[in-house]
C-alpha cells in the first residue's frame, strides 16, 4: 500500500528562521503536490512537481522533487506568521485508471512573532 | 464565483439519523471526489467518481452511500450516523486523465458533529 509521511508532524519556528518540511512516499511516482490548510478553512493548492528535479518557488515558500529518492521538501525562509497553516503532501497513487490521490500526514507549522 | 461548494457547512444531528451532504463544481472537472478529515487533520480519500462513475471506494462502511447525478454533482447520504462519522467531509474535483491527476479543488467543507 502506497504510503506518504511527513515529518516533522509539528514544527513551531520563530519569525525570520528557517526551515524544511520532508516528504517521503513509499513508490514511484513522478508527481507530487502540495497544498496549504488554514485553521478551520479548506485545502489550497500551493505547488504542483511534475518531474524528478522540479522545483517550484513562491514568495517564502520553495518546494522540490527527487522522484529517485522518494522525497519532496518545502523549505521555508524567513519564516512569516501568516505562514502559520497545515501543509499537506500528495502523490499520485492512480492504479489502472483509478484516480486517487494519496495525502501525506500534514504538517501543522506555527510560526511565533 | 465559487469553484467547489458544499452544502451544509456544519452539520449537528444525532446517533442513528439519517443526513445528506451536498457538492457541486463548476469547473467543468470530470472526477470528484469525498474525502474524510479526522480531529488529527488526517485526510483520507472515501470515494471518487469519473463522469459520473464511482471508480474508488475506499473501505467506507456501507452506512455511506454517494451519488452522481452529472458531473457536476456529487453527494454524499450516510445512514444511521454513528459518534464515529463525526469528522470534516471535504469535496474536491479535478481534471485528471491517463496522464496523470490534476490540481485539486476543494469545498469548504461540511463539519458533522454526532451526538
Amino acid at each position: 500500500e502506497l504510503k506518504v509521511e511527513q515529518n516533522p508532524l509539528f514544527l513551531s519556528m520563530q519569525e525570520g528562521k528557517n526551515y524544511t518540511i520532508y516528504c517521503n512516499y513509499s513508490t514511484t511516482s513522478d508527481r507530487l503536490y502540495w497544498y496549504r490548510q488554514d485553521p478551520g478553512k479548506s485545502l489550497e493548492s500551493l505547488f504542483v512537481l511534475l518531474s524528478n528535479g522540479a522545483v517550484k518557488q513562491e514568495g517564502r515558500l520553495m518546494a522540490s522533487l527527487d522522484t529517485k529518492a522518494r522525497l519532496s521538501t518545502l523549505h521555508i525562509t524567513a519564516a512569516v506568521h501568516d505562514l502559520s497553516a497545515t501543509y499537506f503532501c500528495a502523490v499520485d497513487g492512480s492504479t489502472s485508471g483509478t484516480y486517487k490521490y494519496i495525502f501525506g500526514t500534514g504538517t501543522r507549522l506555527k510560526v511565533l512573532a | 464565483d465559487t469553484a467547489v461548494s458544499q452544502t451544509p457547512k456544519y452539520l449537528v444531528t444525532q446517533m442513528g439519523n439519517d443526513k445528506s451532504i451536498k457538492c457541486e463544481q463548476n469547473l467543468g472537472h470530470d472526477t470528484m471526489y469525498w474525502y474524510k478529515q479526522d480531529s488529527k487533520k488526517f485526510l483520507k480519500i472515501m470515494f471518487s467518481y469519473n463522469n459520473k462513475e464511482l471508480i474508488i471506494n475506499e473501505t467506507v462502511p456501507n452506512r455511506f452511500s454517494p451519488k452522481s447525478p452529472d458531473k457536476a454533482h456529487l453527494n454524499l447520504h450516510i445512514n444511521s450516523l454513528e459518534l464515529g462519522d463525526s469528522a470534516v467531509y471535504f469535496c474536491a474535483s479535478s481534471q485528471d486523465s491517463a496522464g496523470g491527476l490534476g490540481t485539486q479543488y476543494f469545498g469548504p467543507g461540511t463539519r458533522l458533529l454526532v451526538l
